[in-house]
């Protein structure tokens, strides 16, 4: 079945470490995205990527990176810059002109 | 700039009874309207959409949404909720190029649906 695959589920981070965060789509769709979620606060765009090689800073780059070697791939790299990682990610995928699908998520949190 | 606002952070009801969720958006051109749900630890399901046509939305499991542009609202309704039901549900708004390419989907905070026997 297609579809949108976040891992890990669960992810604990060191002070001071960078931690990366896997996204995969077999859906075919051109552009990616990833989202933070906190409790009450709704989703807050980090980045986008419409193509290949090519990806733009959303609302809340900061202390995060993006790759997008590949169509399916969309990693999110949680840098030491990031004050405040604890939340859930969310990555999302479409099609040109059609709503996003989402992954299941991946819980981050700080030992 | 756009954004979208939900009322309501928390709505109890009892099964069987109506409910409505309310979302309103601040936009002064044509918008693209979604619901989506999310049940606990998982992530986004598209739960309907308005692109333009109809006003009233209908999606598989009996909830509805009408978009009413002169009060830019986009109320979730169902008139008999079940336990399962219980869900947080996001409104979403994007212009132009809906939901897609240019990643302008804009989400309000939430509404935290609980659904009681």
């Amino acid at each position: 079945d297609g579809g949108i695959t976040q891992s890990p589920k669960y992810l604990f981070r060191k002070e001071g470490q960078n931690v990366t965060l896997s996204c995969e789509q077999n859906l075919n769709h051109d552009a990616m995205y990833w989202y933070r979620q906190d409790p009450g606060q709704g989703l807050r765009l980090i980045y986008y990527s419409q193509i290949v090689n090519d990806f733009q800073k959303g609302d809340i780059a900061e202390g995060y990176s993006v790759s997008r070697e590949k169509k399916e791939s969309f990693p999110l790299t949680v840098t030491s810059a990031q004050k405040n990682p604890t939340a859930f990610y969310l990555c999302a995928s479409s099609k040109s002109n059609q709503p996003q699908h989402f992954g299941d998520g991946t819980r981050l949190s700080i030992l | 700039a756009q954004s979208v606002t939900q009322l309501d952070s928390q709505v109890p009801v009892f099964e069987e009874a109506p409910v409505e969720l309310r979302c309103n958006y601040s936009s002064s051109v044509s918008v693209y309207l979604f619901w989506y749900v999310q049940y606990p630890n998982q992530g986004l399901q598209l739960l309907l959409k308005y692109l333009s046509g109809s006003t009233l939305v209908e999606s598989i499991n009996g909830f509805e949404a009408e978009f009413n542009k002169s009060q830019t609202s986009f109320h979730l309704r169902k008139p008999s909720v079940h336990i399962s039901d219980t869900a947080e549900y996001f409104c979403a708004v994007s212009g132009g190029n809906y939901g897609g390419s240019q990643g302008n989907l804009i989400f309000g905070k939430g509404t935290k649906l609980s659904v009681k026997p």
